[in-house]
């Protein structure tokens, strides 16, 4: 089965600063591949879809890229609001396995 | 709009046997794969398994095979978790899950299990 790795595990940042968190397949993945948000007691969401498509609704700081086996999510100028943990998952053929997550913290 | 209603919150002994309920609406439950994803205490989300409720096709993740059976139930629009012997280590949030354009855009609020003597 294919391994979804993410890194960082976790990350400290400040409020409007860069972050970019990567997720790599130990096999191609063409771009099956997506991006959730999920907050402290909360459901996940759908942020980026595949790889780069930005979920309806989903502000236009988040953005995804890569293709195959590398992929990074980015949001561009962090906000409070945004303290999360953020997985990806594979889909192109079961299992849909997730990352290990990122935790997103304000510094 | 699309809705997944998931059973309430359950506290089980070892080795009893347990089944949880994810009910949809608001679209055709025949036409859409469900799954159950895993999220233990402080930790990420595992996938379980999935299943296509048309056929009852169920493909489950490596480790889950055997240990719990996914079905649906298509009069009532309806997909279950089961256990048949639970153990401690079981005890978990549990969450069905449908897939939209890439990924599952629509999620159960989730059944807490709690396994403990």
């Amino acid at each position: 089965d294919i391994q979804m790795t993410q890194s960082p595990s976790s990350l400290s940042a400040s409020v409007g600063d860069r972050l970019t968190i990567t997720c790599r397949a130990s096999q191609g993945i063409d771009n099956y591949l997506t991006w959730y948000q999920q907050k402290p007691g909360k459901v996940p969401k759908v942020l980026i879809y595949a790889a780069s498509t930005l979920q309806s609704g989903v502000p236009s700081r988040f953005s995804g890229s890569g293709s195959g086996t590398d992929f990074t999510l980015t949001i561009s100028s962090l906000q409070p609001e945004d303290v999360a943990t953020y997985y990806c998952q594979k889909y192109n053929s079961a299992p849909w396995t997730f990352g290990q997550g990122t935790k997103v913290e304000i510094k | 709009e699309v809705q997944l209603v998931q059973s309430g919150a359950e506290v089980k002994k070892p080795g009893e046997s347990l089944k949880i309920s994810c009910k949809t609406s608001g679209y055709s439950f025949t036409n859409y794969w469900i799954a159950w994803v895993r999220q233990m205490p402080g930790k990420g989300l595992e996938w379980m398994g999935i299943i296509y409720p048309d056929d009852s096709d169920t493909r489950y993740g490596p480790s889950f095979q055997g240990q719990v059976t996914i079905s649906a139930d298509k009069s009532i629009s309806t997909a279950y978790l089961q256990w048949s012997s639970l153990k401690a280590s079981d005890s978990a949030m549990y969450y069905c899950a449908r897939p939209g354009l890439g990924g599952f855009d629509t999620w159960g609020q989730g059944t807490l299990v709690t396994v403990s003597s």
